[in-house]
């Protein structure tokens, strides 16, 4: 059964500390990326991710940081250096060779910092 | 960089009636359009896609339609059911080798009355 999974759903941390969100995929997919969605707007890019050992910023990425030492794995940290970090996190992952461009989606992480 | 305006934010329509959500880009060297549906508290589905290269696609009750010139697509959703209820996103890339960067717009909820 192929897919991305995102764990846990729900998650809480005060204020000041450091969180990490799990993406995981069995796709066999090279590119993997990280968006941020916050009610009422679209989904903005927080990193992305080509090929494994390799990273780039998206639109929003200060305050977060991202590892990729697994094709399967990119985890997200969201740092204390983020302003505003209670959204609702997701994954997708896609292929990269031209083949198809779809992002597949994970069902997402929703943080709440308090 | 890549903006994607999306109208209207909130839609809704009688069952069994049509729905159609528009959207603008402004990079005209944007060649790849998909639509996401998302239901509540998931990850967005891919429904529909087009590339540049098409004026219209078609998959049974769901259409898209592409205006390079004038740089908008649209969503179609003909004979629509209660389970169409969800919010819509359109997105735009510059799809090519390696990762396809989405730029999203903030959705449409769409509400289908029974």
């Amino acid at each position: 059964d192929g897919g991305i999974t995102q764990s846990p759903k729900y998650l809480f941390r005060k204020e000041g500390q450091n969180v990490t969100l799990s993406c995981e995929q069995n796709l066999n997919h090279d590119a993997m990326y990280w968006y941020r969605q916050d009610p009422g707007q679209g989904l903005r890019l927080i990193y992305y991710s080509q090929i494994v050992n390799d990273f780039q910023k998206g639109d929003i990425a200060e305050g977060y940081s991202v590892s990729r030492e697994k094709k399967e794995s990119f985890p997200l940290t969201v740092t204390s250096a983020q302003k505003n970090p209670t959204a609702f996190y997701l994954c997708a992952s896609s292929l990269s060779d031209g083949g198809s461009y779809e992002q597949y989606f994970g069902p997402g992480t929703r943080l709440t910092v308090t | 960089g890549e903006n994607v305006e999306q109208h209207p934010s909130t839609l809704s329509v009688q069952e069994g009636d049509s729905a159609v959500i528009k959207c603008t880009y402004s990079d005209s060297a944007s060649n790849y359009f998909p639509w996401y549906k998302q239901e509540l508290g998931k990850g967005p589905q891919l429904i529909i896609d087009i590339r540049s290269n098409v004026g219209e696609k078609k998959d049974q009750r769901i259409a898209v339609t592409l205006n390079k010139t004038a740089k908008h697509f649209s969503l179609h959703i003909t004979e629509t059911q209660p389970e169409d209820s969800a919010v819509y996103f359109c997105a735009a890339s510059r799809a090519g080798a390696g990762s396809y960067q989405l730029t999203f717009g903030k959705g449409t909820k769409l509400s289908v009355i029974p």
